[in-house]
């Protein structure tokens, strides 16, 4: 019954790698999102996508890229990783007068 | 362009007593204020937010927040704290119109003692 769910919840990697993070909504939301929370546990949103299409990039590297399949995925792929993507990285959903809601987040560390 | 400052980056109190943590905004245009909180290793959860109207707002579980367009504040309160309420708070303005679109405070960790 999670509203927001997102796998994998930790992904240890090397740098140079390609992973890419999955995020589900049931909750029938229009709008989808995700934001980078830092060892400072500083938040600042990356992307956001309306019923599949783009409609926030925030100066992330194109290295990022989201990919929006249907209205209640939306999935991030992150290419040639490097030591400073180390952060947790929270998928969310909203919808008019709600307010977010916030999958569980992927701790991604890597080496 | 706007911006969210709390105020203390560590509160910490005893249990059953009251609790104040300020946040304050920067904005040239109208905004919708949220608070969420974290708890350990899990996402952020919405706690409560001011829209439009009263500009008292009230969590289901005893905390209130009041806008204060004047002072642009929206300080988070709670009369009596448990162990429980202890987790990272966090302030966010809206940007534009999008209740989505936030920009967060850096959070303020409260640590409620027995």
């Amino acid at each position: 019954d999670t509203a927001v769910s997102q796998t994998p919840k930790y992904l240890v990697t090397q740098m140079g790698n390609d992973k890419s993070i999955k995020c589900e909504q049931n909750l029938g939301h229009d709008t989808m999102y995700w934001y980078k929370q830092d060892s400072k546990k500083f938040l600042k949103i990356m992307f956001s996508y309306n019923n599949k299409e783009l409609i926030i990039n925030e100066t992330v590297p194109n290295r990022f890229s989201p990919k929006s399949p249907d209205k209640a995925h939306l999935n991030l792929h992150i290419n040639s990783l490097e030591l400073g993507d180390s952060a947790v990285y929270f998928c969310a959903s909203s919808q008019e007068a709600g307010g977010l809601f916030f999958g569980s987040g992927t701790q991604l560390s890597v080496l | 362009a706007q911006s969210v400052t709390q105020l203390d980056s560590q509160v910490p109190v005893f249990e059953e007593a009251p609790v104040e943590l300020r946040c304050n905004y920067s904005s040239s245009v109208s905004v919708y204020l949220f608070w969420y909180v974290q708890y350990p290793n899990q996402g952020l959860q919405l706690l409560l937010k001011y829209l439009s109207g009263s500009t008292l707002v009230e969590s289901i579980n005893g905390f209130e927040a009041e806008f204060n367009k004047s002072q642009t504040s929206f300080h988070l309160r709670k009369p009596s704290v448990h162990i429980s309420d202890t987790a990272e708070y966090f302030c966010a303005v809206s940007r534009g119109g999008s209740q989505g679109n936030l920009i967060f405070g850096k959070g303020t960790k409260l640590s409620v003692k027995p």
